[in-house]
């Protein structure tokens, strides 16, 4: 069975802290990883996947298989970024299941 | 910008009465997710479809909901009767086989 977690629910950090969401699952396949984040009463939007191994509104995230992790980065929070943010993961199976964690929100505190 | 749509963005209904829900997936996606999101129970998926043929709804209740798609462009979520507990926020997703899932505005359902 495929499981995400991500063990805060509510994460705060002052403006201009580092910023650190944890996330980690478990999949005995080769998974492809999110995270999404949805602003208040918002839709959620795809924020990063970790093929592309890109930097979004300069978030990262590095997949680790030996630690089974793939956690979100920020190295100088915004108050802006203030959101809930929701990691998720895709099997490379025939069903192409989606399991998202239960998601951390995150507070910025100016 | 391709985007998912939804309607209603919001619905107010009384107990025991039918509530159906619409989802306009993006152009060209294969696959369709349904998810209802509250506060205790954070995001559940409720039902997927392949190809417009359901994969997944096991997490859907049986007895009250059904999803379907009656064409590529159009997916629904039905809810008869209604309850006060299935006051949620029902989000529709979209997506090509494999890679990300892109979402709709949602729909605010409150059941009285």
């Amino acid at each position: 069975a495929q499981r995400v977690t991500q063990p805060e629910k509510l994460l705060s950090v002052f403006k201009g802290a580092p910023v650190e969401l944890k996330c980690n699952y478990s999949y005995s396949g080769s998974p492809e990883l999110f995270w999404y984040v949805q602003y208040s009463r918002q839709r959620l939007q795809l924020l990063l996947r970790h093929i592309s191994r890109e930097s979004i509104k300069g978030f990262t995230a590095d997949l680790n298989k030996g630690e089974t992790s793939f956690h979100l980065k920020k190295p100088f929070a915004q108050e802006e970024d203030s959101a809930m943010y929701y990691c998720a993961l895709r099997n490379s199976g025939g069903y192409q299941k989606v399991t998202f964690g239960t998601g951390t929100k995150l507070q910025v505190i100016p | 910008d391709a985007r998912v749509t939804q309607t209603p963005r919001h619905k107010v209904t009384e107990m025991g009465q039918e509530v159906t829900m619409r989802c306009q997936p993006i152009l060209g996606h294969n696959t369709v997710f349904w998810y209802r999101q509250t506060m205790m129970q954070g995001l559940e998926l409720l039902a997927y479809f392949r190809n417009r043929a359901p994969l997944d709804d096991s997490g859907m209740p049986k007895d009250r909901f059904s999803a379907e798609m009656p064409d590529a462009t159009l997916a629904t979520l039905k809810i008869q009767p209604s309850e006060p507990r299935d006051s949620a926020v029902y989000f529709c997703a979209s997506g090509p086989e494999r890679g990300a899932q892109f979402f709709g505005p949602g729909t605010r359902l409150t059941v009285l």
